[in-house]
């Protein structure tokens, strides 16, 4: 089936740690998007890439770098500038074509020890 | 200012029954496109419906259309015949200018309204 994988479901993270948060699709997508949301409130963009090898930075990226080597996997690393890591993270992919109907994937819960 | 706007943090329905769920927009470009996610408690995010600006006809999906009235820039989601599994959070989202990639493809989400399907 094609779709969405995001990996883990739950992520803990210690003080000064960075950690990567997976995604992968086999829709064969162009672009890819990563979202975090906070309780009660909507999506906002971290890092989005329409190409491999290229990405360009959302509203929120400070704290946060992304890779996109291959088309169909687009990481993201929470660093330790993060300051407030504590969120749900949505990847999401869509054809970059006209409608640009995103699709997203079962999301990942990050929770600060 | 807000460019999309969800005035319903919570709403309740009888199941069979129909709900409108509201999203007003804020934008200049005369191109844009419209969307509703709905997100379980799961935490999926769930793709319904989209409505393109220069779309002349509503659009439907099944038990979701969308009425859109352009000149109130307001895209409202109805639900037709609720069921208890319609029981979710709903975001209204807008994508501005043609999608050839770049930030315009990129969504603008609201903040969601919670609907609650009574038995």
């Amino acid at each position: 089936d094609g779709g969405i994988t995001q990996s883990p479901k739950y992520l803990f993270r210690k003080e000064g740690q960075n950690v990567t948060l997976s995604c992968e699709q086999n829709l064969n997508h162009d672009a890819m998007y990563w979202y975090r949301q906070d309780p009660g409130q909507g999506l906002r963009l971290i890092y989005y890439s329409q190409i491999v090898n290229d990405f360009q930075k959302g509203d929120i990226a400070e704290g946060y770098s992304v890779s996109r080597e291959k088309k169909e996997s687009f990481p993201l690393t929470v660093t330790s500038a993060q300051k407030n890591p504590t969120a749900f993270y949505l990847c999401a992919s869509s054809m970059a074509l006209a409608k640009n109907i995103q699709y997203f994937g079962a999301g990942t819960r990050l929770s600060v020890l | 200012a807000q460019k999309i706007t969800q005035t319903q943090p919570g709403m309740f329905v009888q199941e069979k029954e129909a709900v409108t769920l509201d999203c007003t927009y804020d934008t200049s470009d005369p191109s844009y496109g419209l969307f509703w996610y709905k997100q379980p408690s799961s935490g999926e995010m769930i793709f319904l419906i989209y409505q393109g600006s220069y779309d002349q006809q509503n659009a439907t999906e099944g038990r979701y259309s969308l009425n859109f009235q352009k000149a109130r820039k307001s895209a409202n989601l109805v639900i037709s015949a609720s069921q208890l599994g319609d029981s979710a959070m709903y975001f209204c989202a807008m994508r501005e200018g043609r999608n050839y990639g770049g930030s315009q493809g990129n969504l603008i989400f609201g903040k969601g309204t919670k609907l609650s399907v009574k038995p």
